[in-house]
């Protein structure tokens, strides 16, 4: 149970380009998700929560122009990066809470999208 | 400012043995604290977690120790297995409720060698 998938699980593209990273909450419901951005050997930097039905909330030094989310569902938020390039290349992680299951601040957390950008 | 502390970047340990990983953290209003296990390009894995109004919490091979006054949280592996060799991150979260972030750790590797 508390399964969240992700795709792409990996992406190559060009400088300039934009991305669109899906997360989904397959078999319950997450009214909040969080985005994560995780360099070589280094711990998860918290990137963005994403609330259902409303605006996402970044953290402090993220451009929210530049990191599009949308939360349009109980089951999917959607991470687009605008306009890449290679310093944007990482590895993306998303993470869903799910109320019915466990602690409530628990969070599980997708395969991951690893981007590469050229 | 690192509120979470993995002061530990690597642990080897023998199959059959204890592992144990330590965390440490200087936020007093953490009051909710989690271990995740990952391996190289795959999202964490949930594996235990502690309330601050426990001081302990088993389940099967992993007991998660905390003490309080220390700021200081262990995950104990017993007996470690090779499938154990992995990336752990401790993370705390500091206010119960609809919008709390989780705070982690840098990660400690942990190499259960045979």
């Amino acid at each position: 149970g508390a399964v969240v998938s992700q795709h792409p699980s990996r992406v190559i593209c060009k400088s300039g380009t934009s991305v669109k990273i899906e997360c989904r909450s397959l078999d319950f419901q997450a009214t909040t998700m969080f985005w994560y951005r995780q360099f070589p050997k280094q711990s998860l930097m918290l990137m963005a929560t994403s609330n259902e039905g409303s605006k996402a909330t970044y953290e402090q030094g993220v451009e929210k122009d530049k990191f599009l989310i949308n939360h349009a569902s109980l089951t999917l938020s959607t991470l687009t990066v605008t306009s890449a390039h290679p310093e944007d290349s990482s590895f993306y992680i998303c993470s869903a809470r799910d109320r019915e299951r466990g602690h409530q601040e628990t969070q599980y957390f997708g395969p991951g999208t690893r981007l590469l950008v050229l | 400012d690192q509120q979470v502390k993995q002061n530990s970047p690597s642990l080897s340990v023998q199959e059959g043995r204890i592992s144990i990983l330590n965390c440490d953290y200087t936020n007093s209003m953490f009051d909710y604290f989690l271990w995740y296990k990952k391996y190289p390009a795959e999202g964490p894995t949930f594996l235990i977690s502690i309330s601050s109004i426990k001081d302990k919490n088993e389940d099967g091979r992993f007991t998660v120790f905390l003490n309080k006054s220390a700021k200081h949280l262990s995950l104990h592996i017993v007996p470690s297995q090779p499938g154990d060799s992995a990336v752990y991150f401790c993370a705390a979260s500091a206010w119960p409720g609809t919008a709390s972030k989780l705070t982690f750790g840098t990660g400690t590797r942990l190499q259960v060698t045979l």
